[in-house]
């Protein structure tokens, strides 16, 4: 059990455009999810933190209103980039968990701003 | 808040010998502490947890152990293959969730068969 699944997997887009990246847990029901970014070589660092019906907390020095998040059920979160840049080119993660429990990843999404 | 130190930042072993990762946390109040393996251009996978209450987890060929005294744990792998290649991370809780952590540098392991 604890499958997440992300969709899509890559995207390119035109600078100026906003992608949406699904994030899904499969086979449970996920109170929290969360969306990392990952740079070439780097660690993850966790951009925020969303439950499901509320508005999602984000890390210092993530922009809200560029990276748009919703969690609109227990199973699906969404990723929106808005009026992406080149520098927005990275590797989206997403994760969920569910109460007193770890959190399960995402496969990851690969974002190439053009 | 917590920081989360790991060494080696790389490590080459021969198929068959053990490989061991370091981490360092700086939270007391920290109590879970997992350890992710994330393959190129994947998701991190868990390969293992330990909680505050237990020194020593092992499960197959892979091990961790924790010293809360000295904020320190560490991952062992015996017998590598070189499917056990891959960028390993740890990471440490943010207080007592066994959500919300914050996670180390990483460790690129090759094992060279």
């Amino acid at each position: 059990g604890a499958v997440v699944s992300q969709h899509p997997s890559r995207v390119i887009c035109k600078s100026g455009t906003s992608v949406k990246i699904e994030c899904r847990s499969l086979d449970f029901q996920a109170t929290t999810m969360f969306w990392y970014r990952q740079f070439p070589k780097q660690s993850l660092m966790l951009m925020a933190t969303s439950n499901e019906g509320s508005k999602a907390t984000y890390e210092q020095g993530v922009e809200k209103d560029k990276f748009l998040i919703n969690h609109a059920s227990l199973t699906l979160s969404t990723l929106t980039v808005t009026s992406a840049h080149p520098e927005d080119s990275s590797f989206y993660i997403c994760s969920a968990s569910k109460p007193s429990d770890t959190q399960y990843f995402g496969p990851g999404t690969r974002l190439t701003v053009l | 808040g917590e920081n989360v130190e790991q060494h080696p930042s790389t490590l080459s072993v021969q198929e068959g010998d053990s490989a061991v990762i370091k981490c360092t946390y700086s939270d007391s109040a920290s109590n879970y502490f997992p350890w992710y393996k994330q393959e190129l251009g994947k998701g991190p996978q868990l390969i293992i947890d330990i909680r505050s209450n237990v020194g020593e987890k092992k499960d197959q060929r892979i091990a961790v152990t924790l010293n809360k005294t000295a904020k320190h744990f560490s991952l062992h792998i015996t017998e590598t293959q070189p499917e056990d290649s891959a960028v390993y991370f740890c990471a440490a809780s943010i207080g007592t969730s066994y959500d919300k952590v914050i996670f180390g540098p990483g460790t690129s392991l090759s094992v060279i068969p």
